[in-house]
């Protein structure tokens, strides 16, 4: 399997219920994100991880909680989400620009979520 | 701080019409410039890139050239078919950093029969 794999590709959820989200990539990268697109509304960048490490966290509200154990999976948790939080969640992955070289990002075909 | 501001839709076009996609850009020094494109129901693909002032981006019928001085990275198709409907971003890597993409707001294209 190559690429950028996201699952699952729907998920309905209530507003108590506990999901995650999976993201694993098979690029060799060491960058992964999460990016969420919602209708009428340009692409907003979530959460970078870089090394394993978190750099970057837009001003996400806590209910959305982010994980990466190791370079190729990145996960998100979701809890206590709002109806507004519907949308398609887009994960991607990137070699650290920090290293030098700049390379394109490789994109997850996304999860269409649902809050009801 | 960085920016990509791209024409806003829909663009409809006949089939076989030349299609012409404006992106401009706000960034320090030399970014990377890049278009993505999504097809309904799925995720953004790479549709092409370029990483210096002047070099021509190139995939499947579609051109876009970084040009430095007006700041810009227009997305160009001489001909365009039904299967291009699609939603077309401009995007930019800054300098430096871990390679994070910032982009446009998307074009949606819809190409008529």
């Amino acid at each position: 399997e190559t690429g950028v794999t996201q699952t699952p590709r729907h998920l309905v959820m209530g507003m108590t219920n506990k999901k995650s989200l999976k993201c694993e990539q098979h690029l060799g990268h060491n960058a992964m994100y999460w990016y969420k697109q919602s209708a009428k509304k340009p692409l907003e960048l979530m959460f970078v991880y870089s090394l394993e490490e978190r750099v970057e966290n837009n001003s996400v509200p806590s209910r959305f909680s982010p994980e990466c154990p190791n370079s190729s999976h990145l996960f998100l948790h979701l809890h206590t989400l709002q109806p507004e939080d519907s949308a398609l969640y887009l994960c991607a992955s990137s070699q650290d620009g920090r290293q030098g070289g700049n390379t394109e990002a490789f994109f997850g075909q996304g999860t269409r979520l649902t809050v009801v | 701080g960085d920016s990509v501001t791209q024409m806003e839709g829909p663009v409809t076009l006949s089939e076989e019409a030349f299609l012409t996609i404006n992106c401009t850009y706000t960034a320090t020094g030399y970014p990377s410039l890049f278009w993505y494109v999504q097809y309904p129901g799925e995720g953004l693909q790479l549709l092409l890139k370029a990483t210096k002032a002047d070099d021509k981006g190139s995939n499947k019928g579609f051109e876009a050239t970084y040009r430095k001085e007006t700041t810009s990275f227009h997305l160009e198709k001489g001909s365009v078919q039904v299967s291009d409907s699609a939603v077309y971003f401009c995007a930019l890597i800054p300098l430096g950093g871990y390679n994070k993409l910032i982009f446009g707001a998307g074009t949606r294209l819809a190409v008529h029969p």
